[in-house]
């Protein structure tokens, strides 16, 4: 079947640089996709979400961008601080109906 | 808003043993969905209700698995008889009924079967 999948498991950063979390999905017919922060011993906390037919959506220090022609989305984390460390999941989800996750990322923001 | 309050925060039961998870959604959303996370699978979608009516329960793993929302405000997760395997955190999430509409996630409730 169809389902969201993660490139990198774990990510490295430098406080105050900038951070990418990639993610791939596979079905197409996708319209809606939302990023998530979960840190340890919580919920996953919305982030920021892009409709399908936008490719570029900017929120405070994050920007996400939507390639549809390869499946692909991205969440970019500008100057990135300790309290961005968490695992980060991309969702999709069609036509208003259930939501699916992908395998999540590790941010470690190192000091 | 106190938003989605999940009961027990934490379960510890033996395995044979009849497990009750509870979640209020937040008042006002008609969708609730229930998950299971774990380090081998991630975040799985179980089963998730549309005003109160179960849509898509293909991802309850197996028949000890059942679960029900008699109301708008309340929705349980039974597990009957429990196994060690079931042992993950379950998180309830909630959402408006409005076209493409975000999640919003309980704290969960961290299973241990032992």
């Amino acid at each position: 079947g169809e389902s969201v999948g993660l490139h990198l498991p774990t990510l490295s950063v430098q406080e105050g640089d900038n951070s990418i979390i990639n993610c791939a999905y596979s079905n197409s017919a996708s319209d809606y996709f939302i990023w998530y922060k979960q840190e340890s011993g919580k919920g996953p906390q919305f982030i920021i979400d892009i409709r399908s037919n936008m490719d570029k959506r900017q929120g405070q220090r994050v920007t996400v961008l939507l390639n549809k022609t390869v499946k692909h989305l991205s969440l970019q984390i500008a100057a990135t601080q300790p309290g961005d460390s968490a695992v980060y999941f991309c969702a999709e989800s069609f036509a208003n109906n259930d939501m699916r996750f992908g395998a999540g990322t590790r941010l470690t923001v190192k000091p | 808003d106190a938003g989605v309050i999940q009961s027990p925060r934490h379960e510890v039961t033996e395995m044979g043993q009849e497990v009750t998870l509870r979640c209020k959604p937040i008042s006002g959303h008609n969708s609730l969905f229930w998950y299971r996370q774990t380090m081998m699978r991630g975040l799985e979608l179980l089963i998730y209700f549309n005003n109160n009516v179960p849509i898509d329960d293909s991802g309850m793993p197996e028949d000890r698995f059942s679960a029900k929302m008699p109301n708008a405000s309340f929705s349980t997760l039974k597990i009957q008889p429990s196994e060690p395997r079931d042992s993950a955190v379950y998180f309830c999430a909630s959402r408006s009924g409005a076209t493409n509409e975000k999640l919003f996630f309980g704290s969960g409730t961290q299973l241990s079967v032992l």
